[in-house]
């Protein structure tokens, strides 16, 4: 149980184009989702919280233009980079809580790499 | 930013020995701790969670310890396996929206 996805694991775009990236939780319905981002050899960073059918409550310094972020349902959470540049290459994570566990319990996806070229 | 952790620390470990990894947390409210194993290029999995009204929690081959006197939390792996290489992160629970503030982790290396 407590299975999240993500879709695509690993894109390649070019600088100007904007990404989709998709997370689910598979087998329980997640109250909240949560978008991070990951460099090189350290630790996450959240991005963003959202919960369903809310706006999404974003971290200081992300900027939610950017990274458009829909939860439009209590199993799916997207998450837009618009106007890609080379400096939003990154590996994007997202993770789910809810009914599987504690509240508190975050479930991960596996990361989507994004290359920008 | 980060509370909870040190700089990305290295450890080696002796296949077959025991792993004892370290993680300090600054927040004494938080009653919640998680801890999390990352494989390079795969997003953290769940291994093992401790609320602050325990002070040890066994797993399958994983033990949690919390020391709440000294604000500190620690991950024993028993008979270290190749298949437990990996970046080791604690997580403490923020606040009401579950949000976690994250250490910076450790690598652990199995030395065959």
């Amino acid at each position: 149980g407590a299975v999240v996805s993500q879709h695509p694991s690993r894109v390649i775009c070019k600088s100007g184009t904007s990404v989709k990236i998709e997370c689910r939780s598979l087998d329980f319905q997640a109250t909240t989702m949560f978008w991070y981002r990951q460099f090189p050899k350290k630790s996450l960073m959240l991005m963003a919280t959202s919960n369903e059918g809310s706006k999404a409550t974003y971290e200081q310094g992300v900027e939610k233009d950017k990274f458009l972020i829909n939860h439009a349902s209590l199993t799916l959470s997207t998450l837009t980079v618009t106007s890609a540049h080379p400096e939003d290459s990154s590996f994007y994570i997202c993770s789910a809580n809810g009914l599987a566990g504690s509240l508190e319990t975050q479930y991960f996806g596996p990361g989507t790499r994004l290359l920008v070229l | 930013g980060e509370s909870v952790g040190l700089h990305l620390p290295t450890l080696s470990v002796q296949e077959g020995d025991n792993s004892i990894i370290n993680c300090a947390y600054s927040n004494s409210a938080s009653d919640y701790f998680i801890w999390y194993k990352q494989e390079s290029g795969k997003g953290p999995q769940f291994i093992i969670d401790i609320r602050s009204n325990m002070d040890k929690r066994q797993g399958q081959r994983v033990t949690v310890l919390l020391n709440k006197t000294v604000k500190h939390l620690s991950l024993q792996i028993a008979a270290t396996q190749p298949g437990d290489s990996a970046v080791y992160f604690c997580a403490e629970n923020m606040g009401s929206n579950y949000q976690l503030i994250w250490g910076a982790g450790t690598k652990l290396i199995i030395k065959p």
